[in-house]
């Protein structure tokens, strides 16, 4: 069982829903990543938490430290989010990520 | 806009080649990382550098080797290519945020390299 764990693997949505994807761990962690990865493979680093809450224009990410859960929400979604999302928690004594194995979201006009 | 590069982006070669990844960063990040990613799967850390003459194997066992004799080039070097070795690199390097007491990693294009 792999320390971080996404659902779903695969998404597809309709322009302008409200998307949903989720990443629980299993290990103690100093900092959770969410990530995004275009079709050409580079990534950019969407948000970065240890706590709480983060909104960046129409993206949301929350943490629960207790449930050791995170999700990544995208609000009135667009075919430029069509994208794999990754999940990536640095356990709490390195500096090494430890990555899920992502969700492909497709998003349709 | 982070400022980190890979070259080249796409490698076909033939086995027993012997190639080097490059990758730089201007960012002048002390900590830099190499992870290899095959298609639909999760990345893997293979080698870490936190500054020069530094560096360190990953998690994942890899037959490639690494330098880091300036703070800005961290290049990955494969002795003699062969199929298994087909994947995606991705480069990365970080900096440490004070605020929020841990690092954020900045990732390059990454290189495709396919070994016939």
């Amino acid at each position: 069982k792999n320390e971080v764990e996404q659902s779903p693997q695969n998404l597809t949505a309709q322009e302008g829903e409200f998307i949903t994807i989720n990443c629980s761990y299993s290990v103690g962690i100093s900092a959770l990543h969410w990530l995004q990865q275009h079709p050409g493979g580079g990534i950019v680093s969407l948000f970065m938490l240890s706590s709480g809450k983060k909104k960046h224009g129409r993206l949301i990410a929350t943490i629960n430290i207790q449930e050791k859960h995170s999700s990544l929400h995208i609000t009135a979604s667009h075919p430029r989010d069509s994208a794999v999302y990754i999940c990536a928690v640095k356990r709490g004594n390195t500096d090494k990520l430890i990555f899920g194995t992502g969700t492909r979201l497709q998003v349709f006009p | 806009e982070a400022d980190i590069y890979q070259t080249p982006r796409y490698l076909v070669i033939g086995t027993g080649k012997k190639i080097t990844l490059e990758c730089s960063q201007t960012m002048g990040h002390d900590k830099m990382y190499w992870y290899q990613q095959d298609p639909g799967m999760e990345l893997h850390l293979i080698h870490y550098s936190y500054g020069v003459n530094s560096t360190e194997k990953g998690d994942l066992s890899s037959e490639s080797t690494v330098s880091r004799i300036r703070t800005e080039h961290f290049p990955l070097t494969l002795e003699s290519a062969r199929p298994s070795h087909t994947s995606q690199y991705l480069c990365a390097s970080s900096e440490f945020y004070q605020d929020e007491n841990t690092d954020t990693q900045y990732f390059g294009p990454g290189t495709r390299l396919t070994v016939l």
